[in-house]
């Protein structure tokens, strides 16, 4: 199963939206609706930020934002804070109960 | 969310084996599935395997099947992650992560990870 393509870098000022792409295949993306993006800071663990492509869990800001068309996910994040520099990864079911995780990709607030 | 505390990690050489252990607290263990997920050192993150909330099934990455086993104790709230036949290459932090709802792949909470280096 090879892993989720995902641009390695991305970058926005403070106050704007960034667009982080994960693409995958019919087989795992574009399969299912059960893509997740997490969040990990440096030397931490990771923190799930969106599941089931588009659902946010109690306490993440509504800035964070998912969507899906096709084979390709993706995870906008609104009104960039300074804390959310960090890397993000996507992940998706793959059936044949596996699941796949995206190369990740490291969002810069300049 | 509670709380999972692995442990278990350290320097082994190729071929030998260790076993990795994940307490949980502050929830009821025994009713969620369990994952282990793994990042090589400035890699991403690579599933592992996944264990039902009754041990009943257990499923593995091609990478790892057959050489690693994950079973639980839900009278010990505590999970394990049994490694065998260790290269190089699984030199990685290892984290538990709870089932958010399989196939969901969605891991709500996360253990801070130990590290196992694989190196003669």
């Amino acid at each position: 199963q090879s892993a989720l393509s995902q641009p390695p870098s991305a970058s926005g000022s403070p106050g704007q939206s960034v667009t982080i792409s994960c693409t995958g295949t019919s087989s795992d993306v574009g399969g299912y609706n059960y893509v997740s993006w997490y969040q990990q800071h440096p030397g931490k663990a990771p923190k799930l930020m969106i599941y089931d492509v588009s659902k946010r869990p109690s306490g993440v800001p509504d800035r964070f934002s998912g969507s899906k068309s096709g084979n390709t996910a993706s995870l906008t994040v609104s009104g960039l804070q300074a804390d959310d520099e960090a890397d993000y990864y996507c992940s998706s079911y793959a059936g044949s109960n596996n699941v796949v995780f995206g190369v990740g990709t490291k969002l810069t607030v300049l | 969310q509670g709380q999972l505390v692995e442990s278990g990690g350290g320097a082994v050489q190729p071929g030998r084996s260790l076993r990795l252990s994940c307490a949980a607290s502050g929830f009821r263990f025994s009713n969620y599935g369990m994952h282990w997920v793994r990042q090589a050192p400035g890699k991403g993150l690579e599933w592992l395997a996944v264990i039902w909330y009754d041990g009943s099934n257990k499923y593995y990455a091609d990478a790892v099947k057959g050489r690693f086993t994950m079973s639980r104790d839900n009278s010990k709230n505590t999970l394990y992650l049994e490694m065998n036949s260790l290269r190089v290459e699984d030199t990685a932090v290892y984290y538990c992560a709870r089932d958010w709802g399989w196939p969901r792949s969605s891991f709500d909470s996360w253990g801070r990870g130990t590290l196992v280096t694989v190196s003669s």
